[in-house]
């Protein structure tokens, strides 16, 4: 089963917009963490944001956390046309990773 | 440095044969988990294995099976193939064990289609 839901689902944006996904999770967690997949470099870990922390930037990429909602954002800054891809949010333990069902976002040039 | 690799890249079977999938972890990594991806799903975890041994299995019956080596490379062992299990497999190592927090790094993953 999949402990979290990504919102939306799908997303089209042009090239140089801001894309954000929202991602809900049911159980506690220690910390939360955001994936992309793509056909051309598979499956790559992007951020982690600790269950103490609010708010944290990777390059053009901001993740915010709010454990009382459990919820979480991910904004990816000026689109490129390379960001094309799905985006998973996953929990879980440091033995199972749990993963969302994805947004797949389309950044059209 | 390398990354994580699997093989084969593409695989089809039929209902009820036997498959297995290989993998070979990024250097200096000691744990490997395995990953079961359906078309338009998220990865779901099957195990995970550390120093050789199953460390933690998911939703998945006793004839999915695994093998950790002393090299830290790992095979996934699937029996009595079922249509439902036509997936994407994904390995990822890791380092330091069941309770790290480490990053797992994936492979390419191995396309399974049981007809």
């Amino acid at each position: 089963s999949q402990q979290g839901e990504e919102d939306p689902q799908a997303l089209s944006i042009q090239e140089g917009e801001n894309a954000t996904m929202n991602c809900s999770y049911k159980t506690s967690i220690n910390n939360l963490q955001w994936y992309r997949q793509n056909s051309g470099r598979g499956l790559v870990h992007l951020i982690l944001i600790r269950s103490n922390e609010r708010e944290k930037h990777s390059g053009r990429l901001r993740v915010t956390l709010d454990t009382s909602k459990k919820s979480s954002s991910l904004l990816i800054t000026a689109s490129r046309a390379a960001d094309t891809a799905s985006y998973f949010c996953v929990s879980g333990s440091a033995r199972q990773l749990t993963f969302g069902s994805g947004t797949q976002l389309t950044v059209l040039p | 440095e390398t990354g994580v690799t699997q093989s084969p890249t593409h695989l089809i079977k039929t209902r009820g044969q036997q498959v297995t999938l290989r993998c070979s972890s990024q250097s200096g990594h000691n744990t490997v988990s395995w990953y079961q991806q359906a078309l338009g799903q998220g990865p779901q975890f099957i195990f995970q294995y550390y120093r050789e041994e199953e460390n933690g299995r998911g939703n998945f019956p006793p004839r999915f099976s695994g093998l950790q080596f002393p090299n830290y490379s790992s095979e996934l062992n699937v029996n009595a193939l079922e249509l439902d299990d036509s997936a994407l497999y994904l390995c990822a190592s890791s380092f330091g064990g069941p309770s790290s927090y480490n990053e797992q790094f994936f492979g390419p993953g191995t396309r399974l289609t049981v007809l």
